[in-house]
């Protein structure tokens, strides 16, 4: 139930095209996801976040769906870069009631941008 | 406002040794996790501080410790390393919003056991 299951495991976009990544989660008793882009030999870097009350949030090239029925949320990358080339993690994080700030991290993806 | 810093950034070390890795938070947030980055197991999450004190433990062994101090300032250690210990050791540092909570990662600690 702590899962977090995320894909594709690695992507390949032509420069201008839309990256998607998918991810799945099964605990409902999450209410916060965000999305981390890590940069070789660099931490995770927070994105954006989104919360089940809210079904999709914008940000410049960068849009989060989410699909509380169906316990989907996806990363939406529009005119994709080749500077977006980096690994992409979804994660979750249980309520603020359960006292504690631990996520569970997706398994990652690797984005690459051709040029 | 200055980042979350960690150190050492690198690190060889040889089976059987022992190691401590440090972190300070961004100044003001009270809640540190720390988490191993390997490729073949993603972000495992390893442990979390609040005010001093354990409030979520990961699934590790015992070899496997954390502490944080006054200042919110932690460390995490590691007895008796195993080849399977060298990994990315991800320090986050944590803050509560109106809207839920923001975790803040670190560089970074790369552990190579030898």
């Amino acid at each position: 139930q702590q899962q977090v299951k995320q894909s594709p495991q690695s992507l390949i976009v032509q420069k201008g095209g839309i990256s998607i990544i998918n991810c799945a989660y099964e605990n409902t008793a999450f209410d916060y996801f965000p999305w981390y882009q890590q940069f070789p030999g660099k931490g995770p870097a927070l994105l954006i976040a989104i919360r089940p009350d809210v079904s999709e949030k914008k940000e410049g090239r960068f849009t989060i769906s989410f699909n509380k029925s169906a316990k989907q949320f996806s990363l939406h990358i529009m005119d994709s870069q080749p500077g977006d080339s980096a690994t992409y993690f979804c994660a979750a994080s249980p309520p603020r009631s359960s006292g504690t700030y631990k996520y569970i991290f997706g398994t990652g993806t690797r984005l690459k941008v051709l040029a | 406002k200055a980042g979350v810093t960690q150190t050492p950034r690198y690190l060889i070390k040889t089976r059987g040794q022992q190691v401590t890795l440090s972190c300070s938070p961004i100044s003001g947030h009270r809640s540190v996790s720390w988490y191993q980055q390997t490729p073949g197991q993603g972000l495992q999450f390893l442990f979390e501080y609040f005010s001093e004190t354990q409030r979520n433990k990961g699934n590790f062994p015992g070899r496997f410790s954390g502490r944080q101090f006054s200042n919110s300032r932690s460390e995490m250690n590691v007895s008796t390393l195993e080849l399977g210990d060298s990994a990315l050791y991800l320090c986050a540092s944590s803050i509560r919003l109106a809207g839920g909570h923001e975790q803040f990662f670190g560089p970074g600690t790369r552990l190579t056991v030898l």
